[in-house]
C-alpha cells in the first residue's frame, strides 16, 4: 500500500462546477495535510494546508480532514479552465519534525468550458 | 523576490559522466531538500539539509549525493549517471519546522542515455 493515494484522473468537470479531490493516507499518526498545485511542466505550489479534523475553507477552495478515516480532500468551487492541473496531496508523517513530506502521485484535474 | 533558482533547466548527458544540478535559495531558510518526480511516482525525496553542514538520505538516495557548504545553495551531484536517474528534479527550501513556507524550484529535466 503506498503511503499517500490519490486517483491519478484525469478528473473531467464542467467550468461552474465543483470538483472533489481525495487523498487518503496510510500513516495514522500523520501531523499535518497539504495540496499543492502543479502545472503541466512547472514546479508544485502550495494552496491549501490543513492540521485539524472537519473543514478550511479559502476562497474558492475547501479541504476537509478525517483522521478517524485517514482521508483529506479538496473541494473546488465554481471550477474555472485555469484550475485545470495535477492536484498533489502531502502529508507530514508522525516522524516528523524535519519538514518531511510524503507526496500522492497527484489527480489531474480537467475543468472544460 | 524570494525564489529558489536551479541550473541547468535541461540536461541530456550519457551514463557515467559526472554531473552536478545547483540550487540556491535567497529566503535564508534553513531547510533544503531535494526531490524527483516520475510519473505515476509522485514526488519523492532524495536528501535534505536542516542547515550547513547538516544533511540526510531521503526516501531514494542511492546514486545521489549533496553538499550545504553554505545556507543558501544546496547543490545535487550525481557522480555516475544512470539511465533510471532520468526524471524531473526539483529542489525546495522553507524554514525549519514550517512546511507552509516551503518554495519549489522550476525543475531540471535530467535524461540519461
Amino acid at each position: 500500500q503506498k503511503e499517500v493515494e490519490q486517483n491519478s484522473g484525469p478528473l473531467s468537470v464542467p467550468e461552474g462546477a465543483i470538483a472533489s479531490l481525495n487523498c487518503t493516507y496510510s500513516d495514522r499518526g500523520s501531523q499535518s495535510f497539504f495540496w499543492y498545485r502543479q502545472y503541466s511542466g512547472k514546479s508544485p505550489e502550495l494552496i491549501m494546508s490543513i492540521y485539524s479534523n472537519g473543514d478550511k475553507e479559502d476562497g474558492r477552495f475547501t479541504a476537509q480532514l478525517n483522521k478517524a478515516s485517514q482521508y483529506v480532500s479538496l473541494l473546488i468551487r465554481d471550477s474555472q479552465p485555469s484550475d485545470s492541473a495535477t492536484y498533489l496531496c502531502a502529508v507530514e508523517p508522525r516522524s516528523g519534525g524535519y519538514n518531511k513530506l510524503i507526496f500522492g502521485a497527484g489527480t489531474r484535474l480537467a475543468v472544460h468550458p | 523576490e524570494a525564489q529558489v533558482t536551479q541550473n541547468p533547466r535541461y540536461l541530456i548527458t550519457v551514463t557515467g559522466k559526472k554531473l552536478t544540478v545547483t540550487c540556491s535559495q535567497n529566503m535564508n531558510h534553513e531547510y533544503m531538500s531535494w526531490y524527483r518526480q516520475d510519473p505515476g511516482l509522485g514526488l519523492r525525496q532524495i536528501y535534505y539539509s536542516m542547515n550547513v553542514e547538516v544533511t540526510d538520505k531521503g526516501d531514494v538516495p542511492e546514486g545521489y549525493k549533496v553538499s550545504r557548504k553554505e545556507k543558501r545553495n544546496f547543490p545535487l551531484i550525481l557522480e555516475s549517471p544512470s539511465p533510471n536517474q532520468t526524471s524531473l528534479y526539483f529542489c525546495a527550501s522553507g524554514k525549519q519546522g514550517a512546511q507552509e513556507t516551503q518554495y519549489f524550484g522550476p525543475g531540471t529535466r535530467l535524461l540519461v542515455l
